[in-house]
């Protein structure tokens, strides 16, 4: 079955920890995205790349760095520089185009500890 | 860049009627406007979509409209359920290039039996 797949479901960070957020596809989407939903935000950017070893900032990038080593996969890394990391993080993909939907995973609940 | 605005952002409705979210969008060049369903603890859903070469669309009990002109596009929700209840986010693409969609905050459906 194709679809996004998000892990962990929930995650826990202590103050000053670096964690990772997981996302793998097998659409064959060139395009993936991460994004950050807080109550009342809607959905904020942070990076998404359209292509293998390129990626681009969104609207919330600091505080956050991702890699893009495998089409299938765009982990996102919550650094110790993002001072408010509590959130939704929600990981999709598309193909590559204007007109494009994007299709999303299921999401990571981050919480500090 | 594109901005878009939703409203309301939190709709109660009685089964059985019908339910109107509407958004607005700034960037002239955007020509895709998908509408995403998201319950609790999941990722949105694609629900329908609609390109700028086309007014309204309908999909069984939902439909959407397009006015170019006015940039405004609206999702319709006819002989509502208790499952229709969750939030609901619309989008438009980014205008020119292959920039990423662009949400609305989002509305809260709420469908009382």
């Amino acid at each position: 079955d194709g679809g996004i797949t998000q892990s962990p479901k929930y995650l826990f960070r202590k103050e000053g920890q670096n964690v990772t957020l997981s996302c793998e596809q097998n659409l064959n989407h060139d395009a993936m995205y991460w994004y950050r939903q807080d109550p009342g935000q809607g959905l904020r950017l942070i990076y998404y790349s359209q292509i293998v070893n390129d990626f681009q900032k969104g609207d919330i990038a600091e505080g956050y760095s991702v890699s893009r080593e495998k089409k299938e996969s765009f982990p996102l890394t919550v650094t110790s520089a993002q001072k408010n990391p509590t959130a939704f993080y929600l990981c999709a993909s598309s193909i590559v185009g204007r007109n494009q939907p994007q299709h999303f995973g299921d999401g990571t609940r981050l919480s500090i500890l | 860049g594109e901005n878009v605005e939703q409203h309301p952002s939190t709709l109660s409705v009685q089964e059985g009627d019908s339910a109107v979210i509407k958004c607005t969008y700034s960037d002239s060049a955007s020509n895709y406007f998908p509408w995403y369903k998201q319950e609790l603890g999941k990722g949105p859903q694609l629900i329908i979509d609609i390109r700028s070469n086309v007014g309204e669309k309908k999909d069984q009990r939902i439909a959407v409209t397009l006015n170019k002109t006015a940039k405004h596009f609206s999702l319709h929700i006819t002989e509502t359920q208790p499952e229709d209840s969750a939030v609901y986010f619309c989008a438009a693409s980014g205008g020119s290039g292959n920039t990423p969609l662009v949400f609305g905050k989002g509305t809260r459906l709420s469908v009382i039996a």
